[in-house]
């Protein structure tokens, strides 16, 4: 079953502009990643959250983590064209690596040149 | 490292036929796990390994499916018999501590 719901299905805007992609989980966590995918690709690791922190930066990505309500942020600055994947929250419960990864089904961004 | 080793990439079959998907960890990695993503649904746990030990197959659909990891360098996910709606991409990804690594993954189609 999906754990982590992301928001919006699906997202187009122009470049240079920044891109804001929001998931949604049910029960509680260790930490909450986020992961890129390019069409036709395996997912790829861009940002980890623990559940003692609130923000995160990485680059042009920033995370924001709310236990409170369950729900995580994901802010991209300055779009570029290459940004166009598709992306995806996961949750994990454990910490050791021992526990499953949860994905929700993703935000589609579009970023037109 | 080359990462995650998925074989084959593509994969069509017929109806009925025996599936065996193959997978790679990254050496070192001490858990691996096996998804599959489809349109409809997302991306989907089918099951995940510790130390070799499967851990929750709870998200493995039927009796259909079945995974192994004989050893740590190695896991199979074999469909037997398969059916059309098993047509997706399934992915192989493993890791030692929080990230996953994911493998290019195979796409199945049955017809």
């Amino acid at each position: 079953s999906q754990q982590g719901e992301e928001d919006p299905q699906a997202l187009s805007i122009q470049e240079g502009e920044n891109a804001t992609m929001n998931c949604s989980y049910k029960t509680s966590i260790n930490n909450l990643q986020w992961y890129r995918q390019n069409s036709g690709r395996g997912l790829v690791h861009l940002i980890l959250i623990r559940s003692n922190e609130r923000e995160k930066h990485s680059g042009r990505l920033r995370v924001t983590l709310d236990t409170s309500k369950k729900s995580s942020s994901l802010l991209i600055t300055a779009s570029r064209a290459a940004d166009t994947a598709s992306y995806f929250c996961a949750t994990d419960a454990g910490g050791g690596g021992a526990d499953g990864l949860t994905f929700g089904k993703g935000t589609h961004l579009i970023i037109q040149p | 490292d080359a990462g995650v080793i998925q074989s084959p990439r593509h994969e069509v079959t017929e109806m009925g036929q025996e599936v065996t998907l193959r997978c790679k960890p990254i050496s070192g990695h001490n858990s691996l796990f096996w998804y599959r993503q489809t349109m409809m649904r997302g991306l989907e746990l089918l099951i995940y390994f510790n130390n070799n030990v499967p851990i929750d197959d709870s998200g493995m659909p039927e009796d259909r499916f079945s995974a192994k990891m004989p050893n740590a360098s190695f896991s199979t996910l074999k469909i037997q018999p398969s059916e059309p709606r098993d047509s997706a991409v399934y992915f192989c990804a493993s890791r030692r501590a929080t990230e996953a690594f994911f493998g290019q993954g195979t796409r199945l189609t049955v017809v």
